[in-house]
């Protein structure tokens, strides 16, 4: 039972457009998303989060949207840079569960110069 | 400010043995989480410690624990490995876990490979 869906395993961008990546959830009770970026060999680092109580968080150049009736998130990148290339992950948690979060399966991001 | 550092970074063990790994907090974070990633399932919540106590529990073997010490420092153990215990495994480190602008910090892992 997944509660947190990736539906993408990769995606290629140009240089300076938009990279979107999407993250669909089946749980309600979900009141807390996040995304990490991973390089290889390396563990994941955080980027950017939201809460339920809101629709869009941004931080330079990421961007999260969240449509809690579609359970939906996405992260925009703009403009994307080669150096964003690496796998991205959604996760998911709600109230009281503390250090556990769901993640999604990993959408790899490649950025073309 | 140092990040989360886990040892060893790389391990090799036999089927049957135990291994304990280890992980040292961001300086001032009281949370701990361990997590395991592999190809086929994942980033998968193992357990999460707090204060040194067990805040929360994934869906793993009892084979599979942990602890943490007064200085917020962990270390998790599987005894009795198995192939598929085959993974990386991930620690992460939080202020108070995951709330109020305190997500987790990773981190590099230790790659444990049982043969």
């Amino acid at each position: 039972d997944q509660q947190v869906k990736q539906n993408s395993p990769s995606l290629s961008v140009q240089e300076g457009r938009i990279s979107i990546l999407n993250c669909d959830y089946t749980n309600s009770m979900f009141d807390y998303f996040l995304w990490y970026k991973k390089y290889p060999a390396e563990g994941p680092t955080f980027l950017i989060s939201i809460s339920s109580i809101k629709d869009k968080n941004e931080d330079g150049r990421f961007t999260v949207f969240l449509n809690k009736s579609a359970k939906h998130l996405s992260l925009h990148i703009v403009p994307s840079q080669p150096g964003d290339s690496a796998v991205y992950f959604c996760a998911a948690s709600w109230y009281n569960q503390g250090g556990k979060l769901i993640f999604g399966q990993g959408t790899e991001l490649s950025v073309k110069p | 400010k140092a990040g989360v550092t886990q040892t060893p970074r790389y391990l090799i063990k036999t089927r049957g043995q135990q291994v304990t790994l280890s992980c040292s907090p961001i300086s001032g974070h009281r949370s701990v989480s361990w997590y395991q990633q592999t190809p086929g399932q994942g980033l998968q919540f193992l357990f999460e410690y707090f204060s040194e106590t067990q805040r929360n529990k994934g869906n793993f073997p009892g084979r599979f624990s942990g602890r943490q010490f007064s200085n917020s420092r962990s270390e998790m153990n599987v005894s009795t490995l198995e192939l598929g215990d085959s993974a990386l495994y991930l620690c992460a480190s939080s202020l108070a876990g995951n709330r109020d602008n305190s997500p987790l910090h990773f981190g590099n892992g230790t790659r444990l490979t049982v043969t």
